[in-house]
């Protein structure tokens, strides 16, 4: 059984600030990584999927990290805005011989920004 | 709007009845993937189709099953439900799906499932 970890698990953070969480998934047979934002009542939307060790990602106020041999990702939000506040999933994708599988997804880190 | 649409929207239902939610992906995406989201816990992978083909699997139980049509619609089919498969369905597409752990998945807005 595939595990990802996200950490927080919630997180208030003042309107201005910068903040940022983790992603931990299984080093091995590495595929993709996944970053999703699930506003309330809507789905979840795309961010980032991230393939390479080292690899670093932007979207406006938003970048990602990826380390695959230690198996995390960091997300970054720089100058937190009220419409920042979602949850913010990744999912991790391995390798199983015949092909990638279906995502694995975590938790989420639950962000809420206060004005 | 990711392009992705799912009916019902919200759906009802007894234990040990059967339905079937639809999927239309995005224009121009071979690939559907199904995923569970029941309370408490994180989306869960059901299966994924690829131009009509079954593609990967995952916990799906095997009183689920699910299909892609030559328009690349899909359906899954719930049997013999129970109150713990009330839970919110989401469909997702990507463009090519024979790497699909790489595609970038676009969500539709889900369906809910109720069993009473």
């Amino acid at each position: 059984i595939l595990n990802v970890e996200q950490s927080p698990q919630s997180l208030h953070v003042q309107e201005g600030d910068s903040t940022n969480f983790t992603c931990s998934f299984p080093s091995s047979n590495f595929y993709a990584l996944h970053w999703y934002r699930w506003e309330t009542a809507k789905s979840p939307e795309a961010l980032f999927v991230m393939t390479l060790n080292g690899d670093e990602k932007k979207k406006g106020r938003i970048s990602a990290t990826l380390n695959t041999k230690e198996g995390y990702s960091y997300l970054y939000i720089k100058g937190s805005q009220p419409e920042d506040s979602a949850t913010y999933l990744c999912a991790f994708s391995m390798y199983s011989g015949g092909g990638a599988d279906g995502l694995t997804f975590g938790k989420g880190t639950h962000l809420i920004i206060q004005p | 709007d990711s392009g992705v649409t799912q009916t019902p929207k919200h759906l009802i239902t007894a234990t040990g009845q059967r339905v079937t939610l639809r999927c239309s992906p995005r224009s121009g995406d071979l690939s559907v993937y199904w995923y569970q989201q029941s309370l408490d816990q994180g989306l869960q992978f059901l299966i994924q189709y690829y131009n009509g083909e079954e593609r990967a699997k995952g916990n799906i139980l095997e009183r689920f099953s699910a299909q892609q049509f030559p328009d690349l619609h899909s359906e899954l089919n719930l049997s013999s439900l129970e109150l713990g498969d009330s839970a919110l369905y989401f469909c997702a597409s990507s463009a090519s799906g024979g790497e699909g752990g790489t595609d970038t998945q676009y969500f539709g807005p889900g369906t809910r499932l109720t069993v009473l």
